[in-house]
Parts: C-alpha cells; sequence; structure tokens
C-alpha cells in the first residue's frame, strides 16, 4: 500500500494560466475524490470517480473544472483560466467502497499571483 | 452552510492527560462519522470512525463517542503523547453518498 500520491506539491502561476494535477490512487481503489481546502477550513468535496465515470461534482466545481480519470487509475484536474480565488490545497482522496474510509493524499498547493 | 461544527479551534493539553475534541452536526442523514489527523504539510489521515448504529469505538489509545440525539461526537485521546499535536478534523457523510463534510478543524497541541 503505497499510499495516495499527487503531483506536483506546489504550483505557483499567474492570473489567467492553465494548471493540471495528477492524482494516483491506492491502487485497489476504484473510488476517487477532489477536495479543496481553504485556510482556516475543512476539506470541501469537489467531485467524485467510481473507476473511470465521474458520477457527481460539487456546485463550488466552476465551468473553469474539468476532471478526468481515462483508465480508472490516474486521475487529473485542470482548471483554466485561473483566478485569485483559486489559491487553495487541492487534495485527492481515494477509497475500495463507498464504506470505507477515504484515504487522502498530500495535496497540491495552488498560488496564484 | 457548516453541517459539521468543530467549535473549539485550538486545544492545549498536559503529555499525559486525556484530550477531548468535540464535534456537532446538524444534519439528522448523517450516519458515519470519522475523525482524520493532520500534520503541516501531509494530507488527512485517517484516524478512527464510528457508524451511527454505536455509540462509541475504541482504537488503542483513541476513543470516539457518539450521541445521536444531541447530533454531538467527540474524540479522547488517553494517554496524550507531544506527537499527537496536529490539527484534528471530524468528518461526516450519509450511507451512499460520496462527499464527506468536514469541519473547520481543531489545533491539539500536547506539552511535554
Amino acid at each position: 500500500d503505497t499510499g495516495v500520491s499527487q503531483d506536483p506539491r506546489h504550483k505557483i502561476t499567474k492570473r489567467g494560466q492553465n494548471v493540471t494535477f495528477r492524482c494516483d490512487p491506492i491502487s485497489e481503489h476504484n473510488r476517487l475524490y477532489w477536495y479543496r481546502q481553504t485556510l482556516g477550513q475543512g476539506p470541501e468535496f469537489l467531485t467524485y470517480f467510481q473507476n473511470e465515470a465521474q458520477l457527481e461534482k460539487s456546485r463550488l466545481l466552476s465551468d473553469r473544472f474539468s476532471a478526468e480519470r481515462p483508465k480508472g487509475s490516474f486521475s487529473t484536474l485542470e482548471i483554466q483560466r485561473t483566478e485569485q480565488g483559486d489559491s487553495a490545497m487541492y487534495l485527492c482522496a481515494s477509497s475500495s467502497t463507498g464504506s470505507q474510509p477515504q484515504h487522502f493524499g498530500d495535496g497540491t498547493r495552488l498560488s496564484i499571483l | 452552510d457548516q453541517q459539521v461544527k468543530q467549535n473549539s479551534p485550538s486545544l492545549s493539553v498536559q503529555e499525559g492527560r486525556i484530550s477531548i475534541l468535540n464535534c456537532d452536526y446538524t444534519n439528522s442523514m448523517f450516519d458515519y462519522f470519522l475523525w482524520y489527523k493532520k500534520y503541516p504539510a501531509e494530507g488527512p489521515t485517517f484516524l478512527i470512525s464510528i457508524s451511527s448504529i454505536k455509540d462509541k469505538n475504541e482504537d488503542g489509545r483513541f476513543t470516539v463517542f457518539l450521541n445521536k440525539s444531541a447530533k454531538h461526537l467527540s474524540l479522547h485521546i488517553v494517554p496524550s503523547q507531544p506527537g499527537d499535536s496536529a490539527v484534528y478534523f471530524c468528518a461526516a457523510i450519509q450511507t451512499g453518498a460520496n462527499n464527506l463534510f468536514f469541519g473547520t478543524g481543531t489545533r491539539l497541541t500536547v506539552i511535554p
């Protein structure tokens, strides 16, 4: 069990640029989740995949955000035309079933200049 | 609308004493509750959970208590150790749903 891996750990970019993050879940987990955490808050749900299917999206996931999990393994989260308010920690989690705890990666910290 | 609340932003406890972290929720549909621990620059690490069919779950030094009528849960750590110093998040989920709802966290400091 190598845990959930996220890349990069930090991303600094200028406002208006596009960014993409990657998440590799625990290998036997077919459920994958993205969350966003801002300073002083707990993680907030963004979206959920079961295998390659994106089954749920939060209203926090604006049109500038898109997530994929093309082969049911790793996932990517892309933010287009970044804004200051996108600065946050983006966390990925995975689980084997819906009744099992979600296990989190160490996150990607995004800073918008 | 914060459905899971942790009203104490911080807590300091002497090493060897009991730490009690509290959490309240408003959504009566939540039936599974979790505690996560978070160190700086790391993601949340799952600690312990409890189903709504139970009122207590114990794992070593960690015990979670659930009071459904009060919509309240607590995490007890005894004895507290300096390595327990971290931010603790309470989370809740409804069976069949996919998204965890988190509180804002409580920073625990265990003083040697």
